[in-house]
This record gives structure tokens, sequence and C-alpha cells, in this order.
């Protein structure tokens, strides 16, 4: 079946530091796929989403490529912020429509100022 | 324009206890959705509903959850009874589904986190 492996947290970095999260997937077909981050008591908020191979997501710094030869989606930012501490969930949604979202396990980022 | 409401955020009881969640969609939104998050975890889908018709239940366990989505507009996803290994978040989302496998954004509520003593 479909999956999403993220790579392991907690994440700490200083403000201003580079940021990459690594997201593989393994699905059937061509899938969807989506970042979505948690602040401290809020819901998930889509953060970026790419709906085919080599499609680039963007969104408030965050970029995400659709890499279908790895099989990968890796978030990137070039210089974080104290704000961006949350927690982060790389996500696939399967052909059809079907909008049946898989995520991985999440990723906890904390930014020191 | 308004997010997806859920309510309570926040329920404590003892266990066997029944429990309910609600849940209110963005408005025109046909797809509603429940997912799972235990802690530490992705969420995992519980029931997807497209309109009043539940489409896909097949993770709902079935002996002692159920769901409900009258007039196809809000639902109610209920436990009972519910047991310790039931505390957890409960996500209801809701997407505006299109035609010829367009894929939505789902959009996510709060969540309500159970806790089941």
């Amino acid at each position: 079946g479909n999956s999403v492996t993220q790579m392991e947290g907690p994440v700490t970095l200083s403000e201003e530091a580079f940021l990459t999260i690594n997201c593989t997937y393994t699905a059937t077909g061509y899938p969807s796929l989506f970042w979505y981050v948690q602040y401290p008591g809020e819901g998930l908020q889509l953060l970026l989403k790419a709906t085919k191979a080599d499609d680039k997501g963007s969104n408030k710094g965050f970029e995400a490529t659709y890499r279908k030869e790895t099989t990968s989606f890796h978030l990137e930012k070039g210089s974080v912020q104290v704000s961006d501490s949350a927690v982060y969930f790389c996500a696939l949604s399967d052909l059809g429509g079907a909008q049946k979202l898989v995520f991985g396990q999440g990723t906890r980022l904390t930014i020191n100022p | 324009e308004a997010g997806v409401v859920q309510s309570p955020r926040y329920k404590i009881i003892e266990k066997k206890q029944p429990v309910a969640f609600w849940c209110n969609p963005i408005s025109g939104h046909n797809t509603l959705y429940w997912y799972l998050q235990n802690l530490g975890q992705g969420p995992e889908l519980l029931i997807r509903y497209e309109n009043e018709e539940a489409v896909d239940d097949s993770q709902l366990p079935k002996d002692r959850f159920s769901a409900e989505r009258l007039k196809g507009v809000d639902s109610t996803l209920k436990i009972q009874p519910a047991e310790l290994g039931d505390s957890a978040v409960y996500l209801c989302a809701s997407s505006s589904s299109g035609t010829g496998g367009y894929r939505d954004t789902q959009y996510f509520g709060p969540g309500t986190r159970l806790t089941v003593l």
C-alpha cells in the first residue's frame, strides 16, 4: 500500500539556519504530494503541494520539489525563523480523486533565537 | 471564510463511557473526513463522506465507533464505550471534490483531544 517516510525528529536549529526535512514515499501511480504544518495548539494547515513530477511547491519561504525518480519530496527553507517552530507532516493523496491522505509520522522542528 | 469547526476542543471521560465529537465543514465542501491522530504520529483516516454517504469506512472500528452526516453537512463521530487506547486527537477535515480526478486540498479543523481515564 501507499506509505510516507519522514526523517526522524526532533530537529533543532538556530535562527537563520538552512532547513531540510526529508520525505520519501511509496505509491502506485502518480500521487499528489503535500506538506502540512501543525503549530502548537492548532490544526493542520496546508503548507505547500505538488501534483505531478518535477513540480515545485512553495509557500512562506518553504519549497519542495516532486522527484519521481527518487520518490522524494524534501522540504527546504533557506533561513528559518523562531516562528517556524512546529510539527511538519509529509503526505500523499492517491490517484482518482479519492483524496485519501496518507501521512508520515511528522517531524518536530524547534528554532532557537 | 470560516474554517472547519470542531467541538469540543478537549474531552476527558472515564473508560466505558460514551463520547461524541461534532464537526462543521467549510461551507460548500461536500467531502468530509474524520482522522485519528495518536501522540507522535501522523493522522490516519477513519471515515470519508461524500455528501451524506460514507464511501470509505474501512478503517473505522465498527464495534465501538460510529459516525453520521445527516443532510450532508455537519457530522458526528461517536465512541461507545470508550477504551483507554482511544485517547488521541480526533481531526475533522473537508474538501471540495471536483470531477475527473481533480485533487482538492483538505482543510483541517483544530481537533478534539480525548483523554480516557
